[in-house]
């Protein structure tokens, strides 16, 4: 059982690049998220999904896409990265239900992701 | 405007001590209060989990209380220990979030041998 896995570790991309950030999740979780954490903030919300086929935003969504085809995976897409993208962005699961608090967030070991 | 703030100072413990951490929110009315542990480079790892009818949950050492009344959430590690030392970060469900959790940006903690 590898819960969260997230690739790559680590990524550098020139303004105007674009990128995949691989997730996966093996714990049948209905409820897939990406965040993205900088310095001296809470963790954000950029897009969620409760299930295969249905995605929403979050928080900080513009600049990001992302889809849902299967039940494990949930790729987020950088269209046209930008400096402010820098960022470590982690990809999370859990039970769906409807209060999102009354479950644990399993977490991916994080992708740092540099823009120049 | 609505928020989580955890202490943005690092808190230094002696080894053995009683570290205690503050989540203190606005404007939110939570069902739920999370509280997480994160490593350097590594994801956050979720420690406990309160609903707004609990005063206090407990697991092993550590302890976590919910005053709505305060809007505050204190987490308490008792006799500390080196490897306690981390970020902590809480998280809030505020109800009327359609799925998103609010987190506040995590405090520090060191525990000196």
């Amino acid at each position: 059982n590898a819960g969260v896995t997230q690739t790559p570790k680590f990524q550098v991309l020139k303004t105007g690049q674009s990128m995949t950030l691989q997730c996966a999740q093996d714990m049948n979780h209905e409820y897939m998220s990406w965040y993205r954490q900088d310095p001296g903030m809470g963790l954000r919300l950029i897009h969620y999904s409760v299930g295969a086929g249905i995605t929403d935003q979050g928080e900080v969504p513009n600049g990001y896409n992302v889809s849902r085809s299967t039940t494990e995976d949930f790729p987020l897409r950088l269209l046209s990265a930008a400096p402010s993208q820098t960022s470590v962005y982690f990809c999370a699961s859990s039970y769906a239900g409807p209060q999102r608090g009354a479950y644990e967030q399993y977490f991916g070991p994080g992708t740092r992701l540099t823009v120049t | 405007s609505q928020k989580i703030e955890q202490n943005s100072e690092a808190l230094n413990i002696q080894e053995g001590k009683t570290a205690t951490l503050t989540c203190n929110y606005t404007n939110y009315s939570p069902a739920y209060l999370q509280w997480y542990r994160q490593d350097p480079g590594r994801g956050p790892v979720f420690l406990l989990l309160i609903r707004e009818n609990e005063k206090e949950k407990r697991k092993e050492r550590l302890k976590v209380t919910f005053d709505t009344t305060l809007k505050q959430s204190l987490f308490h590690i008792t006799a500390s220990q080196p490897a306690d030392s981390a970020t902590y970060l809480c998280a809030l469900d505020p109800l009327d979030s359609n799925y998103q959790l609010i987190w506040g940006a995590g405090t520090k903690l060191i525990i000196k041998p």
